[in-house]
Formats: C-alpha cells, sequence, structure tokens
C-alpha cells in the first residue's frame, strides 16, 4: 500500500513553547490529509482536515489558533502545536487520501508522541 | 457517513481462522465498508475495503452481506501479530468523506 511518513516520531517539548509535526505522503499525490489525536486507551479522534492550498477545516472543539495546519504541497501536511501544554501530550497522528492509486483509500503515517513537560 | 457497530472484544488460537463481524444496517448505496487495525502505539493500518462483492488481498477477506447490511473480516490464520484492535469504517467515496472511528474490536490471538 502507499506510503504515509510523520515526523517526529517522539518529541518532548517544554510548556509554552510549539511544536511542529511534518506529513508527508512518499509515492503519491494527497490533495487532502488529516490530522487525528489519541488519548491513552481511547480511539482516534478527528481534529482537522487539511486542503492542499487552502484553509483547513476543523472539527468542533479544536482551537483552529492552537492547532495551526498547512498543507503547502501535495505531499507535505504540517501541524503546529502552539504553546504547548502539558494537556496536549498526546498521539498524533496523520493521514492521506490517495485519490489516484487506489480509488479514495486512506492510509496513515506512523504517529508522533509528544510530551509537553 | 453511517454508523457501524462492533462488538468490543473476542479472541482467537494462533493458526485459527479469526472472524470479525461488523454491523453496518444504515450504510448508503455509495458508502464502502473499510477495515483497518492498530497496533498498540502505531498508526492505523488500512487492511481492506468493499462494497458489495466479497474481496481477497493477502492479508484478509472481506465477505458483505448482500443486503450489506453486515460484514466480517476474515484473517485466516491468525498469528500472535494479529492482536489489535480493528475498526470497521463506513466511507463514501467522496473527496470530502473522511474516517471516523469509533471504539473497534479488540482482537486477542492466544498462543
Amino acid at each position: 500500500g502507499a506510503v504515509v511518513s510523520q515526523h517526529p516520531s517522539r518529541v518532548i517539548c517544554k510548556s509554552g513553547t510549539s511544536v511542529k509535526i511534518e506529513c508527508r505522503s512518499l509515492d503519491f499525490q494527497a490533495t487532502t490529509m488529516f490530522w487525528y489525536r489519541q488519548f491513552p486507551k481511547q480511539s482516534l479522534m478527528l481534529m482537522a482536515t487539511s486542503n492542499e492550498g487552502s484553509k483547513a477545516t476543523y472539527e468542533q472543539g479544536v482551537e483552529k489558533d492552537k492547532f495551526l495546519i498547512n498543507h503547502a504541497s501535495l505531499t507535505l501536511s504540517t501541524l503546529t502545536v502552539t504553546s504547548a501544554h502539558p494537556e496536549d501530550s498526546s498521539f498524533y497522528i496523520c493521514s492521506a487520501r490517495d485519490l489516484v492509486g487506489s480509488g479514495n483509500t486512506i492510509y496513515f503515517g506512523e504517529g508522533s508522541w509528544l510530551t509537553v513537560v | 457517513d453511517a454508523k457501524t457497530t462492533q462488538p468490543p472484544s473476542m479472541d482467537c488460537a494462533e493458526g485459527r481462522a479469526a472472524n470479525l463481524p461488523c454491523n453496518h444496517s444504515t450504510i448508503s448505496g455509495n458508502e464502502y465498508v473499510y477495515w483497518y487495525r492498530q497496533i498498540h502505539s502505531q498508526g492505523p493500518q488500512y487492511i481492506i475495503h468493499g462494497l458489495k462483492n466479497n474481496e481477497t488481498n493477502e492479508m484478509a477477506s472481506l465477505i458483505i452481506t448482500e443486503d450489506r447490511k453486515s460484514s466480517t473480516l476474515i484473517l485466516p490464520h491468525a498469528t500472535l501479530r494479529d492482536t489489535a484492535v480493528y475498526y470497521c469504517i463506513a466511507l463514501g467515496k467522496g473527496a470530502n468523506s473522511k474516517l471516523t472511528f469509533g471504539k473497534g474490536i479488540t482482537l486477542s490471538v492466544r498462543p
């Protein structure tokens, strides 16, 4: 299947700082990417839909000024957690839609563990 | 997208077939049934998807009932590495459709 890569896989940052997570589709172009958050023992929660060249669409209750999403190219989307706090510590996962190769199948990255201290 | 219902957990013996059920009684005609799994601390892995015909790939088989109200994912020879949470999701074909995860079913493969 298609490959989606996230970086970094783990990051520790100090409270109040910002951290950026990258999501890349390695072997296909993705006009749409998605960002999820997952807390321990819970399911994935969709945060936002990222469309190449346009503003992201955020799910209800997700602060768009805190979770900045940029999708500047067909293979890269970034999530920046601004002014991070300990409660933002979570597993962040991106996914990308392969519209051409596999007919709308969505593939996921490996996830990024964020710890805010 | 249509809601799906899965039992919370099941187990099977290593080497035996694992049959994971899913109900999607409100699925619409243009929604596909997708299956993903998540092994602990990893991103979800795509397994298989189908519309109305049964599908098979190197990982699993997907059996969809004729009325499309339910389906079964079959892992023909389960191994310990198949222990994971399996998610059944109904997804439309439109470019705006998005995957919404429920609680899934936790499959435990025992030695």
